[in-house]
């Protein structure tokens, strides 16, 4: 079936320019999760979804970053005013009850910021 | 909070060498465990993952990893490397039983040499 797939792959953005990062993570998957992976760093956990609900979101490093999951299956993570320290792979991960909650990851997308 | 750490950010072995790479844990309860391989420009792939069933735990590609709690420790181990384990690997933990985000070691990347 279908794995987890992320829009766009390659994002360019000028400095203080918004964007937003799609996930359309695999059907039937109730939780959802967005990691930020610097050059040459492991992931780091930016926000949690169950079904529609945000759960966590302790990672988001400023006020700048936002998601949402409205209707429980699709999530966007917007990033506003962008700056160069937002450059980085944007990873998105979903997972279902049972299976000890094993994660798929999708491909990310690569925020330059210029 | 948990944490994880990967000795050794490069690890260069010889094809049909020993591969082993390094992941050390803290967390104050038990947890899950899992190694993740990175490929360029791809996304996260789950090579095996240890839930306290036991503590040998064998994954795809041949590797394998144990999971020592006296040490705790759960080094990444494969008889024989080959040319395709060229990659980045990633040790994470998780807390048990809630779907949790994953806490990320810093990576090792093997290369492997004819």
């Amino acid at each position: 079936g279908a794995g987890v797939s992320q829009s766009p792959r390659y994002k360019v953005a000028k400095r203080g320019q918004d964007v937003a990062l799609r996930c359309d993570p695999i059907s039937g998957h109730v939780s959802l999760f967005w990691y930020q992976q610097a050059l040459g760093q492991g992931p780091e956990f930016l926000t949690y979804f169950q079904n529609e609900a945000q759960l966590d979101k302790s990672g988001l490093p400023s006020d700048r970053f936002f998601a949402e999951r409205p209707e429980g299956s699709v999530s966007t993570l917007k990033i506003q005013r962008t700056q160069q320290e937002d450059s980085a792979v944007y990873l998105c991960a979903s997972s279902y009850p049972g299976s000890s909650y094993e994660q798929y990851f999708g491909p990310g997308t690569r925020l330059t910021v210029t | 909070a948990q944490s994880v750490t990967q000795l050794g950010s490069h690890v260069s072995v010889s094809e049909g060498a020993l591969v082993l790479l390094r992941c050390n844990y803290s967390s104050s309860v038990p947890p899950y465990l899992f190694w993740y391989v990175q490929y360029p420009n791809q996304g996260l792939q789950l090579l095996l993952k240890y839930t306290s069933a036991a503590t040998l735990v064998k994954g795809i590609n041949g590797f394998e990893a144990e999971f020592k709690k006296s040490e705790t420790s759960f080094h990444l181990t494969k008889p024989s490397a080959h040319m395709s384990d060229a990659a980045e690997y990633f040790c994470a933990v998780s807390e048990r039983g809630t779907a949790s985000k994953l806490t990320f070691g810093t990576g090792t990347r093997l290369q492997v040499t004819l």
